[in-house]
């Protein structure tokens, strides 16, 4: 079993809709990491969450740690928030753990 | 200046040639990283460097020989490569301990 699993894989959503995507992960974590990566490759961390929920415009990020998951929602989703979304969770000796991504495709 | 820089951004060689990869930060960071990504798939960890030594090494080929000259200044050195190690390399920074990463844009290798 991957320790971090993502869903949905695909995601495509016509522009405006919100969007959610989960995250679950098995290990003790000290923080969770949200990251955009689009086509070109380059990474744009979004949030860095031990707790609770955070928000930057249109994108919210919400943590349980008892329930070991996490979620990244995008409200007003538009077409230039395609990308790749990937979930990373920070292990208790600081390894990186890559989930394997969620691509989400907006279209207009 | 929030920005991780990587140089150059393409970069195609011949298996015997030798290259190097650059990564710059100016955010007083000190874990550095170098990541390797195929099509499609997650970044895979290489190396992590912390207060400028190798801390991580993810038995990565001694054909792939990293280097942190000083706490700005991470680069990977490139020797005798195989067409499978064409991939994106990405660098990262991170303050030491559970920080924000920065990556940066990446290198995309080709390797004829």
């Amino acid at each position: 079993k991957n320790e971090v699993e993502q869903s949905p894989q695909n995601l495509t959503a016509q522009e405006g809709e919100f969007i959610t995507i989960n995250c679950s992960y098995s290990v003790g974590i000290s923080a969770l990491h949200w990251l955009q990566q689009h086509p070109g490759g380059g990474i744009v961390s979004l949030f860095m969450l031990s707790s609770g929920k955070k928000k930057h415009g249109r994108l919210i990020a919400t943590i349980n740690i008892q329930e070991k998951h996490s979620s990244l929602h995008i409200t007003a989703s538009h077409p230039r928030d395609s990308a790749v979304y990937i979930c990373v969770p920070r292990g208790s000796q600081g390894n990186l753990i890559f989930g394997k991504g969620t691509k989400l495709s907006v279209k207009p | 200046d929030t920005e991780v820089t990587q140089t150059p951004k393409h970069l195609v060689m011949g298996m015997t040639n030798k290259k190097s990869l650059k990564c710059e930060q100016h955010m007083g960071h000190r874990a550095m990283y170098w990541y390797k990504q195929k099509a499609k798939k997650p970044p895979e960890l290489m190396f992590v460097y912390s207060y400028e030594k190798l801390s991580i090494n993810e038995s990565v080929p001694s054909r792939f020989s990293p280097e942190c000259p000083n706490s700005s200044l991470l680069n990977l050195h490139l020797h005798a490569l195989q067409p499978e190690d064409s991939a994106l390399y990405l660098c990262a920074s991170s303050q030491f301990g559970p920080g924000e990463l920065f990556f940066g844009e990446g290198s995309r290798l080709t390797v004829l």
